[in-house]
């Protein structure tokens, strides 16, 4: 049990373009959600929190109009960068919560902005 | 001061020895505790949880928990070479949206 998946797992854009990246909890309901970010070599990053039905929570330092987070279901979440730039690139993880505040990471995915 | 703090090592054992992973967290209010084992381009992948002091054991895994000394441990008994990987302590923070602190983790390295 407590299956993520995300989509696309690696993305090549070109630099202006906005990326859409879907997080799904396969086989539980998830009422918050995690986005990550990792550098190479670097720990994990928190992005933002969200839950469903409610605006996401950024952590300090996160453009909220950048990264556009929608949690439109207890499965679904969305992760959108918008106007992306080579500093961008980066791997993006989400995780959903699940019992006892545990999370479950979803595969990644690797965004390179070109 | 860190929130979760973990050594980066890289920590190296031979095959079949045990490996230590400590880590240390600041919130006396946590209450949730987990280990996560990262591979080199993955996502990390949830090896143990733990709630209650003392140990608990899974398989060839064993997590140690001293709220009172603020120290959380993980044990791998019989390494081998598969659990060469990045070691990823997590802390719940007791803020209520369950929300986890990462310490930077902890490289190990089992060699044959």
């Amino acid at each position: 049990g407590a299956v993520v998946s995300q989509h696309p797992s690696r993305v090549i854009c070109k630099s202006g373009t906005s990326v859409k990246i879907e997080c799904r909890s396969l086989d539980f309901q998830a009422t918050t959600m995690f986005w990550y970010r990792q550098f190479p070599k670097q720990s994990l990053m928190l992005m933002a929190t969200s839950n469903e039905g409610s605006k996401a929570t950024y952590e300090q330092g996160v453009e909220k109009d950048k990264f556009l987070i929608n949690h439109a279901s207890l499965t679904l979440s969305t992760l959108t960068v918008t106007s992306a730039h080579p500093e961008d690139s980066s791997f993006y993880i989400c995780s959903a919560g699940g019992r006892q505040e545990t999370q479950y990471f979803g595969p990644g995915t690797r965004l390179l902005v070109l | 001061q860190k929130e979760v703090e973990q050594n980066s090592g890289p920590l190296s054992v031979p095959e079949g020895a045990i490996a230590s992973l400590n880590c240390t967290y600041s919130d006396r209010g946590s209450q949730s505790f987990f280990w996560y084992r990262q591979y080199s381009g993955k996502s990390p992948e949830l090896i143990m949880s733990i709630y209650s002091n003392g140990d608990k054991e899974d398989g060839r895994f064993t997590a140690q928990l001293n709220k009172a000394s603020q120290y959380v441990s993980l044990l791998i008994r019989d390494s081998q070479p598969s659990d060469s990987a990045t070691y990823l302590c997590a802390v719940a923070m007791n803020t209520g949206f369950q929300k986890l602190v990462f310490g930077t983790g902890t490289r190990l390295l089992v060699s044959p």
